[in-house]
């Protein structure tokens, strides 16, 4: 099946400097990546996603990049904001979905 | 008020009881989806389902069952031979056959004691 690995397990940043979370993917079939960030105590919510038909997208300040050749794709938030600190979650999706073990992100004010 | 709705939110059961969770959904969504969520694990597949009276094994599925008898209803069964049973467990649901957004329900705590 699907393995999804992520990087980095934790980061930190200053408020308002840029991060950025990479994952990579095993299943070249996988068609759909979407990137969930849950606060604590809260469900996963998307936050944005991309087809593998695209290369990049992009939300105001959040950003997805997919490379399928390489098969790996990364969340880049620029500007980040004290709430913007949570746990965010990749995830590769062909019949099913499956994720990566997430990134907890501090924004430090 | 559409969603998809997990009950009870917090479960505790003794060591050696079956146990079942519900999840419920009326976004008449084809696919669920069972993880586990475990501290610095992120979420695990246990069982999903793409349609009625079909579902498949995800990558931990020993010690649960599930069924889906109805398109609104995905229950999971924590059975007596599951070895660390106590978690966070979520269940999903989307629109179709992969390539969707899956919509997370707001998640069991169970513990086993």
């Amino acid at each position: 099946g699907e393995n999804v690995e992520q990087h980095p397990s934790t980061l930190s940043v200053q408020e308002g400097d840029s991060a950025v979370i990479k994952c990579t993917y095993s299943d070249s079939a996988s068609n759909y990546f979407p990137w969930y960030k849950q606060e604590l105590g809260k469900r996963p919510q998307l936050i944005i996603d991309i087809r593998s038909n695209v290369g990049e997208k992009k939300d105001q300040r959040i950003a997805v990049t997919l490379n399928k050749t390489a098969k790996h794709f990364s969340l880049h938030i620029t500007e980040t904001q004290p709430e913007d600190s949570a746990v965010y979650f990749c995830a590769a999706s062909r019949l099913d979905m499956r994720f990566g073990a997430g990134t907890r992100l501090t924004v430090k004010p | 008020d559409g969603g998809i709705t997990q009950s009870p939110k917090y479960l505790f059961r003794k060591e050696g009881q079956n146990v079942t969770l519900s999840c419920e959904q009326n976004l008449n969504h084809d696919a669920m989806y069972w993880y586990r969520q475990d501290p610095g694990q992120g979420l695990r597949l246990i069982y999903y389902s793409q349609i009625v009276n079909d579902f498949q094994k995800g990558d931990i599925a020993e010690g649960y069952s599930v069924s889906r008898e109805k398109k609104e209803s995905f229950p999971l069964t924590v059975t007596s031979a599951q070895k660390n049973p106590t978690a966070f467990y979520l269940c999903a649901s989307s629109p179709g056959q992969g390539g969707t957004e899956a919509f997370f329900g707001q998640g069991t705590r169970l513990t086993v004691v």
